[in-house]
This record gives structure tokens, C-alpha cells and sequence, in this order.
């Protein structure tokens, strides 16, 4: 089991670019989850998805992010018109249906200049 | 709104000393999941705790769902345990808040 995969581990884009983050989450896995880290803000709760379908996205600024599952095996995270205060530690997390406790990938860090 | 506090807001020991982590939220719990950070590192988790007491090493979470509180102790601290502490209630809904986390330094 290689656990929670993201990709990339870093990423820096310039203010405006795109940002896309992948997320695998752990085979056999229903639920993934994203969240976003930031020294401020701490652990934000940013999007969930169960059975690829999305459930709640409350967590998302509206305006320029965008999460979808296409397949069981892999989530993204796109964001556009990326800003500097953008930049933060962004985190996917599995389980399954039957359990509450969470397996967290080693996240991305997205720094936007 | 659903609050988690976390207790103390850091922490500084001697090697070997002893340290209790607390965890209290606002409204009614299931259960309770504590995770490790190093700076810069993931999450991983150290206890998933429905009630009672579960020991792993030097680690014992205590979680009393009626109170709404869980404590993380770590007995004979080490340098290696040195991070951040989070707590995560589960509310029986998919939405899992954190805590601020408990930052922990060990000297030598």
C-alpha cells in the first residue's frame, strides 16, 4: 500500500498561471478529501468527494478553484489566475466509507510569486 | 460555528519529561483522531480514538466523548518527538475541522 499519493511536491508558478494538483488516493478508498494549509489559517477544509461524485465544495473559493474526480484512482485541483496568497501547503486525504479516520497524502507546496 | 481548541499553544521539554497534550470542541463528537506533523512534513495519524483510552508506545489518548474532550499524553519525550500535534473530531459528518495544533519542541 503506497499510501495517499500528490503530485507535484513543489510547484511555483507566477501570479496568473494555472496550477493543477493530482491527487491518488489509497486503492479501495471511497472518500477523498482537500484541504489546505497555510501557518495563518492552519487546516482548511476545502472540497469532498465520495464515490467520485462531489459532495461538498463549501470549502472552495468560488471564483478560480475547481476540483473534479474523473476516475477512483485519481482527483485534481486546478487553479486559475493563481495569487500570492494562494500559496500554501495543499493536502489530499482518503478513507473509507466505513471509517471516519483519515490518510493523508505529503501534500503539495504551491508558492505563488 | 463548530470550534476546536487545543491546548497548550506550544510546548518546550527537557528530554525525558513528560507532556499532555488537551483537545475540547464546541459540540457533540463520535470520536476523536490525533495526527503528528513535522515542519513541513504530512499528517500522520497517531490515534484514532472512538472513547476511552488507547496506549501505542509511549503515546495514551484519552477521548471522553460526554465532555468533549480528548488529551494526547507522551511519556519520556524525545527529541524525535518534536513537531506539531493536531486534534480532528469526528462529528459524524464528512467535514472534519482541525485544531490550531500543539507545537512540540524537545531539547536534549
Amino acid at each position: 500500500n503506497a499510501g495517499v499519493i500528490q503530485t507535484p511536491r513543489h510547484k511555483v508558478t507566477g501570479k496568473g498561471q494555472e496550477a493543477t494538483l493530482w491527487c491518488e488516493p489509497i486503492s479501495g478508498h471511497s472518500a477523498v478529501f482537500w484541504y489546505r494549509q497555510t501557518i495563518v489559517q492552519g487546516l482548511e477544509f476545502l472540497t469532498y468527494f465520495r464515490n467520485q461524485a462531489p459532495i461538498d465544495d463549501s470549502g472552495m473559493p468560488k471564483e478560480r478553484f475547481s476540483a473534479q474526480m474523473p476516475n477512483q484512482s485519481h482527483s485534481t485541483l486546478k487553479i486559475q489566475s493563481t495569487q500570492p496568497q494562494d500559496s500554501a501547503v495543499y493536502l489530499c486525504a482518503s478513507r473509507t466509507g466505513s471509517s471516519y479516520e483519515q490518510y493523508f497524502g505529503p501534500g503539495t507546496r504551491l508558492t505563488v510569486l | 460555528g463548530q470550534q476546536v481548541q487545543q491546548s497548550p499553544t506550544s510546548l518546550v521539554l527537557q528530554e525525558g519529561e513528560n507532556a499532555e497534550l488537551q483537545c475540547n470542541f464546541s459540540t457533540s463528537l463520535n470520536s476523536m483522531q490525533w495526527f503528528y506533523q513535522r515542519p513541513g512534513g504530512s499528517l500522520v495519524s497517531v490515534f484514532y480514538n472512538p472513547s476511552g483510552t488507547k496506549q501505542s508506545g509511549r503515546l495514551t489518548s484519552t477521548t471522553v466523548i460526554k465532555e468533549r474532550r480528548s488529551s494526547l499524553h507522551i511519556s519520556s519525550s524525545q527529541i524525535t518527538d518534536s513537531g506539531t500535534y493536531l486534534c480532528a473530531p469526528d462529528t459524524n459528518a464528512y467535514k472534519v475541522i482541525f485544531g490550531k495544533g500543539t507545537h512540540l519542541h524537545v531539547l536534549p
